[in-house]
């Protein structure tokens, strides 16, 4: 079965520190990666998303994640982190035939002044 | 004005009684979803629409319904409500069909079933 994975419920960092998040996803073929952000009170928005092609994307906000196919993992970064960037995370894979999405978990970020 | 809006934002109900989700979207979209979130689970798929005649069942469907009114309208109904569709729901929208489609999501519903 299709599945993704984020092992971390709840990171906590301080500000200006490095983050990286964890996903790992099981699916037949390399499926679509994606990493949605929830702000509280707010719906989901679209950090990155990766297809093919270079194994590190860069999103919005300053956030980058990598692929590794041998690892299975889809990890999001940031190399410092800001007060604002406390929120959950989503990783999110789609099979190629553009079909639906299956979420993991999330993890909660929060952010030590 | 938001793309995607949810009615109401809140909403506190009883064990037995019928609650409707509603999801308005102006974005043009033809595809439409209804997720639910509960800590740790993440968002999971209930119901989704890839037009205005299409309806296909989710992960989680049962004790939920749908209606797609209109292109712009998409309707989640709990015929009888239970404490445990306690949750956070989602209405989200994409173009289609292609390989990847973006989602747009509204800003969630709180649900409480006491």
């Amino acid at each position: 079965a299709q599945s993704v994975t984020q092992p971390d419920i709840h990171i906590t960092v301080s500000e200006g520190a490095s983050l990286e998040l964890r996903c790992n996803y099981s699916y037949g073929a390399t499926p679509y990666l994606f990493w949605y952000v929830q702000s509280p009170g707010q719906g989901l928005q679209l950090l990155l998303k990766y297809f093919s092609g270079d194994t590190l994307v860069q999103g919005i906000k300053g956030f980058e994640a990598e692929f590794k196919r041998s690892q299975s993992s889809f990890n999001l970064r940031k190399p410092s982190v800001h007060w604002s960037d406390a929120a959950e995370y989503f990783c999110a894979a789609q099979n190629n035939a553009g079909n639906l999405l299956t979420f993991g978990g999330g993890t909660r970020l929060m952010v030590k002044p | 004005d938001a793309d995607v809006t949810q009615t109401p934002r809140n909403r506190i109900t009883k064990t037995g009684k019928r609650i409707m989700l509603e999801c308005s979207q102006t974005k043009g979209h033809d595809r439409m979803y209804w997720y639910r979130q509960d800590p740790g689970l993440g968002l999971r798929l209930i119901y989704y629409s890839f037009d205005v005649k299409d309806i296909n069942k989710g992960e989680i469907s049962d004790g939920y319904s749908v209606s797609r009114q209109a292109q712009a309208k998409f309707s989640l109904s709990l015929e009888s409500a239970i404490p445990n569709q306690t949750a956070l729901y989602f209405c989200a929208t994409s173009d289609g069909p292609r390989l990847f489609n973006e989602q747009f999501f509204g800003p969630g519903t709180r649900l409480t079933v006491l």
